[in-house]
């Protein structure tokens, strides 16, 4: 199946400090990726859905300020956490459509912020 | 809004033993997902369902949706260990092109 690549697969950063999150489809192009994050022992929740050359729609409640996305490549997308916060320490995971009928997810980013 | 219900949260079985997986949903579904996710790792697919009656098996997994769409069920057949993890079901929201997903379940197997 097609694959999907983040990078990193853990940071720890300060709080106030911004994180940069890579998703990459690499044998595919994906002209859109998600966005999910997951909090411990919960299930995977939406948080925006990145385009290709336009901007990011996201879900709601989620702040688009704060949370970053740029998808200038048909490969890239990328998450940024701006001025990261305890309470923005989770698992972040992206995903794409890789045939059109199966969406397939990346290994995830665990993100702690002290 | 839509919502995907699993049952049961959590399972324990003896290795060997068969069980089966819930996924309930509020409204017809319209292509249903099956993935299997590992602690810290990301989202392993396993199967899609599309049609109402349809069955897809794989290995020792078998996956099914309901006639009405409505509901969907994954049977493991002489569990191991190698299939412990969390099974997460998955549906398309309606209008759009991302996947929701359902609570959860927590599989876990005793060698």
């Amino acid at each position: 199946g097609a694959v999907v690549s983040q990078h990193p697969s853990w940071v720890i950063c300060k709080s106030g400090t911004s994180v940069k999150i890579e998703c990459r489809s690499l044998d595919f192009q994906a002209t859109t990726m998600f966005w999910y994050r997951q909090f411990p022992k919960q299930s995977l929740m939406l948080m925006a859905t990145s385009n290709e050359g336009s901007k990011a729609t996201y879900e709601q409640g989620v702040e688009k300020d704060k949370f970053l996305i740029n998808h200038a490549s048909l490969t890239l997308s990328t998450l940024t956490v701006t001025s990261a916060h305890p309470e923005d320490s989770s698992f972040y995971i992206c995903s794409a459509w890789g045939d059109g009928e199966t969406q397939y997810f990346g290994p995830g980013t665990r993100l702690l912020v002290l | 809004s839509q919502e995907l219900e699993q049952s049961p949260q959590s399972l324990i079985v003896q290795e060997g033993k068969n069980l089966t997986i819930n996924c309930t949903s509020s409204k017809t579904l319209y292509g249903l997902y099956w993935y299997k996710q590992k602690y810290g790792e990301g989202l392993i697919f396993l199967m899609m369902l599309q049609k109402g009656g349809e069955e897809k098996s794989h290995e020792k997994i078998t996956a099914k949706l309901d006639e009405k769409k409505q509901q969907s069920s994954l049977h493991i057949t002489a569990s191991q260990p190698s299939h412990a993890g969390i099974y997460l079901c998955g549906a398309h929201q309606t209008g759009a092109n991302n996947l929701f997903f359902g609570t959860g379940t927590r599989l876990t197997v005793i060698p």
